[in-house]
């Protein structure tokens, strides 16, 4: 059963530093590796996706890496901004379609 | 871009009365809608998959008869919490995919809080 978890819990920085979050799952065999951005209360907005063979991707100042052999993937956020401040969610897809999301890390970036 | 609206946003029910959660594409079709809760400081939880015009498919540990689904059209989903009882509050979020977003492009609702007392 794949199992997702992702450190920090929380994180509080000032603004413009650069900060890495951390994820790891269980089981290497995943079609792919997600990111999601989920404002409180609200839904999720996804940010980038990771195939299975791929390492890495990048989208404006977001860069998600991913391991498959160690099983982990990282987000890097360069020059945080408060607009930033939300929960992180990874997600690793086990089957067509199917998503086992993390534990989150709840990011504050204070200006 | 792929909108799917959800509704209500919250809803406060007594004990013992049913709930029922929508979700609809606006703008492309969903022939399969997942339907995660969460609850408080935690991750998204799988509940089901449906597919348009077929049974959900439950995961391990869900009550298909309290939580029923369906997605009788390619644009709606609906969740209905049945005899719903304080343990059921949480915060229900539904997610859709079709043909147009890709294999795995998916989008979510804005998610509905369920309080029952």
């Amino acid at each position: 059963k794949q199992e997702v978890t992702q450190i920090p819990a929380a994180l509080s920085v000032p603004e413009g530093e650069n900060l890495v979050l951390n994820c790891s799952f269980t089981d290497s065999a995943i079609y792919n590796l997600q990111w999601f951005r989920q404002d409180p209360g609200k839904g999720l907005t996804s940010l980038l996706l990771i195939q299975s063979s791929q390492r890495e991707q990048t989208s404006g100042r977001l860069n998600a890496s991913l391991d498959k052999s160690s099983g982990r993937s990282t987000l890097y956020i360069a020059a945080s901004q408060p607009g930033d401040s939300a929960t992180y969610l990874c997600a690793a897809s086990t089957g067509f379609q199917k998503l086992v999301f993390g534990t989150g890390t709840r990011l504050l970036v204070s200006p | 871009g792929a909108v799917v609206s959800q509704h209500p946003s919250w809803v406060i029910c007594k004990s013992g009365t049913s709930v029922k959660i929508e979700c609809r594409s606006l703008d492309f079709q969903a022939t399969t809608m997942f339907w995660y809760r969460q609850f408080p400081k935690q991750s998204l939880m799988l509940m089901a998959t449906s597919n348009e015009g077929s049974k959900a498919t439950y995961e391990q540990g869900v009550e298909k008869d309290k939580f029923l689904i369906n997605h009788a059209s390619l644009t709606l989903s609906t969740l209905t919490v049945t005899s719903a009882h304080p343990e059921d509050s949480s915060f229900y979020i539904c997610s859709a995919t079709g043909a147009t977003l890709g294999n795995y492009g998916y989008t979510f609702g804005s998610g509905t809080r369920l309080t029952v007392v």
